[in-house]
């Protein structure tokens, strides 16, 4: 079974960090486009960065709002994917999600979230 | 890209056909998703390539468009299809949502 599972939430004061962890299992990570998708309460979906597949060379992608912050990494000997939050703003609270990209027939570019983690929250708060 | 989505609420009847539409800012081709968002549960993807529905998925569920105009069509609605559906452009960076369309079942 594919799974996706988030950890490293909680309560942090502005300007501090956290890193939340996304353990992989069912598949083989290197072999997906991995992404982070956050919630603020009560709001909607927005996406906070890629790493892409081993193919690219893990390159990177970030939101306006997370670049320079934020950094997407991953442990291959793990299967897991990392999201280190620097800096944190109080507009950062929300619902982190690691979601995978489809990457069915080898190819994983344009291609949608095909799987998600139960998500894991994160406060800004002093 | 900007993705509209209207309305952003709506509450119909069991076995109502239901349909949501997304507008894009700029000519996003095919390359839009859907997803399904239960109350206190993660996004559930459902529609790939404005129309392709992903395995497992009920049929009643049906997507269209390309360009700048897409829906989505719930052809009968059911009391589990209560949710938040959210379109997504994945042509180009960053990744946007649509701010999304409640269901609710009357």
């Amino acid at each position: 079974e594919v799974l996706l599972v988030e950890s490293g939430g909680g309560l942090v004061q502005p300007g501090g960090s956290l890193r939340l962890s996304c353990a992989a299992s069912g598949f083989t990570l290197s072999d997906h486009y991995m992404d982070w998708v956050r919630q603020a309460p009560g709001k909607g979906l927005e996406w906070v960065g890629r790493t892409k597949d081993k193919a690219e060379s893990y390159t990177t992608e970030y939101a306006a709002s997370v670049k320079g912050r934020f950094t997407i990494s991953r442990d291959g000997s793990e299967n897991s994917l990392y999201l280190q939050m620097n800096s944190l703003k109080t507009e950062d609270t929300a619902v982190y999600y690691c979601v995978r990209v489809d990457c069915s027939g080898g190819n994983c570019y344009n291609k949608p979230f095909d799987v998600w983690g139960p998500g894991t929250m994160v406060a800004v708060s002093s | 890209i900007q993705l509209t989505q209207s309305p952003s609420s709506l509450s119909a009847s069991v076995g109502d056909r239901v349909t949501i539409t997304c507008r894009a800012s700029q000519d996003i081709r095919s390359y839009l998703a859907w997803y399904q968002q239960k109350l206190g549960k993660a996004p559930k993807f459902l529609i790939y390539a404005a129309s392709t529905l992903q395995s497992g998925v009920p049929s009643r569920f049906s997507g269209s468009g390309s360009g700048t105009d897409f829906t989505l069509t719930i052809s009968s609605l059911q009391p589990e299809d209560s949710a938040t559906y959210y379109c997504q452009q994945i042509l180009s960076y960053p990744l946007t949502f649509g701010g999304g369309t409640k269901v609710e079942i009357k």
